[in-house]
């Protein structure tokens, strides 16, 4: 069974910082990858996904993240904040075929001005 | 391109009683997947129908059930409502169980007193 743990439900970062979220994933087979953002009281939008191919995938909103297979990470990150990007961010994973989407617990991002 | 239409958007029921919540997917699509989220426990998987059958489920009690209609469009029930069942809940749709991009509405919020 696949899993995804995201390191830190809270993170504060400073407008303009870099933003880092972190996302480890465990799978019994190649997974898909993917990003979600969501704002308060709103569905979630994904913000980029990973099937197969160039492990640097970017996404919209200037995010972009590496998977990394030696290590079982999927990390998100983005230059520069911005208060817009004030949200909670979600790591999900899907082996492929006919399983389900596996989520992690979300990381709440909190923009310093 | 309409997106993932889901209705109501917010409810407010007694317990005990029962709810029937509407998801409308993205034209083309025939994949429905449901999920409870909360603030304790994050984003739960539900179930997902595809061509009107169900192909996944989670870990619920039968008191929440599902189905999907030919033209794709799913409701989800839950029955004899708990306070715990207060939740945002989420429906998202993708071309197909095996295809892993999913879109997401943005949810119904359900309220138990």
């Amino acid at each position: 069974a696949q899993s995804v743990t995201q390191l830190g439900s809270h993170v504060s970062v400073s407008e303009g910082a870099l933003v880092l979220l972190r996302c480890n994933y465990s799978s019994s087979v190649p997974p898909y990858l993917f990003w979600y953002v969501q704002y308060p009281n709103q569905g979630l939008q994904l913000l980029l996904k990973y099937t197969t191919g160039a492990t640097l995938v970017k996404g919209i909103n200037g995010f972009e993240a590496e998977f990394k297979k030696s290590e079982t990470s999927f990390h998100l990150t983005k230059p520069s904040a911005h208060m817009s990007d004030a949200a909670e961010y979600f790591c999900a994973v899907k082996p492929g075929g006919y399983q389900k989407v596996t989520f992690g617990t979300g990381t709440k991002l909190q923009v310093i001005p | 391109k309409a997106g993932v239409t889901q209705t109501p958007r917010y409810l407010i029921k007694t317990r005990g009683q029962q709810v029937t919540l509407s998801c409308s997917p993205i034209s083309g699509h025939r994949s429905v997947s449901w999920y409870q989220q909360t603030p304790g426990q994050g984003l739960q998987f539900l179930f997902e129908y595809f061509s009107e059958t169900q192909r996944n489920k989670g870990n619920f009690p039968g008191r929440f059930s599902g189905r999907q209609f030919s033209n794709s469009r799913s409701e989800m029930n839950v029955s004899t409502l708990e306070l715990g069942d207060s939740a945002l809940y989420l429906c998202a749709s993708s071309l197909a169980v095996q295809v892993a991009e999913a879109f997401f509405g943005q949810g119904t919020r359900l309220t138990v007193v």
